[in-house]
């Protein structure tokens, strides 16, 4: 099956705490994106990362870091040092090829609420 | 990237009205969605252009119906809603939907009421 799993529904931080989102994925494929995406209250989805199946490499932009793991099908997220405006629902989906098409494979959603 | 737009963001209409979702994006892309969030479920694709051809329309109900005159532009037609469409209806845009790095740019939404 594939499948991703956010199983922290809702998290609440206050202000300058760093916290970290789960991001779990099943999948046969070896060739597969993962993406994260922010939803502030606008509604709007906001790309924040792509990552090939190739590269393990953590990554950090600012102070948002991913890190990849392919031994335990992982692809989580951290925020350093939280701020009001990270409030947002982020989720994780894993992109692949059915034969026919390319398909994005979403998460619930991790609510944040970070508080002042 | 933020050029996706789409109007009205909020919309409320009866069961027998007849109104339309429109998306737009400015990002050169040659593909566009259509996706259902509604709370609880993931996010779900309905429809999927590419160069303006359906190339996906995942057993989404007559009441809804699509329509891309071009690259930049996508429609939403709605007939005959049942209160269960309330959502969020989000357009997407992407580049290329055949590349298998391709990501996709999301509008801001329209919030439907169905009465």
């Amino acid at each position: 099956a594939q499948k991703v799993t956010q199983a922290q529904t809702e998290i609440s931080v206050v202000e300058k705490e760093d916290v970290t989102l789960d991001c779990v994925y099943e999948t046969r494929d070896t060739t597969y994106y993962l993406f994260w995406y922010k939803q502030p209250p606008s509604g709007e989805l906001v790309f924040l990362i792509r990552r090939n199946s190739f590269d393990e490499q953590n990554e950090i932009s600012g102070r948002y870091s991913w890190n990849f793991q392919k031994s335990t099908s992982s692809f989580n997220f951290t925020i350093t040092a939280s701020q009001v405006v990270d409030s947002a629902v982020y989720f994780c989906a894993l992109s692949r090829y059915d034969g026919n098409n390319r398909k994005l494979i979403w998460g619930l959603g991790t609510s944040l609420a970070v508080n002042p | 990237e933020t050029g996706v737009t789409q109007t009205p963001r909020h919309l409320v209409m009866g069961m027998t009205n007849k109104k339309s979702l429109k998306c737009e994006q400015h990002l050169g892309h040659n593909a566009m969605y259509w996706y259902k969030q509604s709370a609880k479920k993931p996010l779900e694709l309905m429809f999927v252009y590419n160069f303006k051809e359906q190339t996906e329309n995942n057993s989404v109900p007559s009441r809804f119906s699509p329509e891309c005159p071009n690259s930049s532009h996508l429609f939403l037609h709605l007939h005959t809603l049942q209160p269960e469409d309330s959502a969020l209806y989000l357009c997407a845009s992407s580049r290329n939907r055949g590349t298998r790095a391709d990501t996709q740019y999301f509008g801001p939404g329209t919030r439907l009421t169905v009465l």
